[in-house]
């Protein structure tokens, strides 16, 4: 079964541009989280989708990040414009409707913002 | 806010030796995650537990759970150069929101 997909890995970019992140969850898996992990600290949740619907995004900075699942499966993040603070690895996680809702984490995406 | 803390931060110890990672968190929770994550790589899941006294182990390490003391432990039997990682918990509440603790950083010298 294949993990969690994410893309691209790696992203330099200057401030001021736009940039966006990709994801492909685990298939069956409703969930979908976006995470912001910045260095020698623990995720924080940025975004939670069941289905295609956002259930929680109280901590996504909506002024300049967006997020979207359309059809409940690939989702994509977007910063624009970013800013230096934003350089951070982006995690994407996904889960069943299991008893447990275990999160599978794909490998993230290393923004690093000049 | 959920507050998640672990400790310690930085840990140095010797192939061999014994030790115990804590994980506190501020309110109740369903169930308490630990997830083991190797430098430049994604967060990898090792144990979930689900009830008080709840006790899962695998290898050389063992997690328990005591949803009273709202306090989870990670012990390292015997640690090996391969456990070198950074350690998570991650607690879950109602509403299936997660909240990480501040990882602890896990360095096994020969």
């Amino acid at each position: 079964e294949a993990g969690v997909v994410q893309s691209p890995r790696y992203k330099i970019i200057e401030k001021k541009q736009p940039v966006a992140f990709w994801c492909n969850p685990i298939s069956g898996h409703n969930t979908l989280y976006w995470y912001l992990q910045n260095l020698g600290q623990g995720p924080e949740l940025l975004i939670r989708y069941e289905n295609e619907e956002a259930v929680d995004d109280s901590q996504l900075p909506k002024d300049r990040f967006s997020a979207e699942r359309l059809k409940g499966v690939d989702s994509t993040l977007k910063i624009q414009p970013a800013e230096l603070g934003d350089s951070a690895v982006y995690l994407c996680a996904s889960s069943s409707d299991s008893a447990y809702n275990e999160q599978f984490f794909g490998p993230g995406t290393r923004l690093t913002v000049l | 806010e959920l507050k998640v803390e672990q400790n310690p931060l930085f840990l140095s110890m010797q192939e061999g030796k014994n030790y115990t990672i804590y994980c506190n968190y501020s309110t109740t929770s369903d169930r308490l995650y630990w997830y083991r994550q190797d430098p430049g790589k994604s967060l990898e899941s090792l144990f979930v537990l689900l009830s008080n006294g709840a006790v899962k182990q695998e290898g050389r390490l063992m997690a328990s759970l005591d949803t009273k003391a709202r306090l989870s432990t990670l012990h390292i039997t015997a640690a090996v150069h391969d456990l070198s990682a950074t350690y998570f918990c991650a607690v879950v509440t109602t509403g299936n929101q997660f909240y990480f603790g501040t990882g602890t950083s896990l360095t096994v010298i020969p």
